[in-house]
């Protein structure tokens, strides 16, 4: 079974610009999770989507915002993008919604300059 | 809000020793615990989940261990390998708000 899919793996972008990254989760797991790890805040938790409603939030601004399609694949958009935003994004499925066990991809490492 | 602890940050062992490492969150109303290892640069592969109701999980030499009614929980790596070097992070998921909430992980490195 194929495992959790990232697209693009790196991105560089400039201040102002956005982004739009893209994961593709695991053949029948229909939530997908996206998280933000940085050497200074660690990994947190960015929004939760299942059968394409979002289902959990974090505490990250609206230039944050998410979505997912009927096949849950599911990508997320960064807007007006700042310094702080250079991270590695981490996409995780999961076959039930709410604690279920997490398969994360191999994430995109995103740089602002 | 809950938090989570990883203690030591990092560890370094010679081949054979047995790894301990530590976890403790703030908040006992957790739905699960799962522990994480990460390589440099990659993604996080799973290596165990423990439901709240459960007091241990096995798998081959890695043993983890949960106390709820302290947050505590402790992962155990049985002779350990140069292979094992990585960074584990230990994540709660609330049985409130269904979060998963990461600790800052420990950084393992096992000398050949």
């Amino acid at each position: 079974k194929a495992g959790v899919t990232q697209t693009p793996r790196y991105l560089i972008k400039t201040r102002g610009q956005q982004v739009t990254l893209s994961c593709s989760p695991i053949s029948g797991h229909r939530s997908v999770s996206w998280y933000q790890q940085t050497p200074g805040q660690g990994l947190q938790f960015l929004f939760e989507y299942f059968s394409e409603t979002q289902r959990n939030k974090g505490n990250f601004p609206g230039r944050f915002s998410g979505r997912q399609f009927s096949n849950s694949r599911s990508e997320m958009n960064v807007s007006t993008l700042e310094l702080g935003d250079s991270a590695l994004y981490l996409c995780a499925s999961s076959f039930s919604i709410g604690g279920g066990e997490q398969y994360f991809g191999p994430g995109t490492r995103l740089t602002v300059t | 809000k809950q938090e989570v602890t990883q203690i030591p940050a990092a560890l370094s062992v010679p081949e054979g020793e047995n790894l301990v490492l530590n976890c403790s969150f703030t908040d006992s109303a957790i739905y699960n615990l799962q522990w994480f290892r990460q390589d440099p640069g990659k993604g996080l592969t799973s290596l165990l989940l423990i439901q709240s109701s459960q007091r241990e999980q096995t798998s081959g030499r890695l043993n983890a261990s949960l106390d709820k009614s302290s947050g505590r929980s402790t992962l155990y790596i049985a002779a350990s390998q140069p292979g094992d070097s990585a960074t584990y992070l230990c994540a709660v998921v609330g049985s409130n708000d269904y979060k998963l909430s990461f600790g800052a992980g420990t950084t393992v490195t096992v000398r050949a």
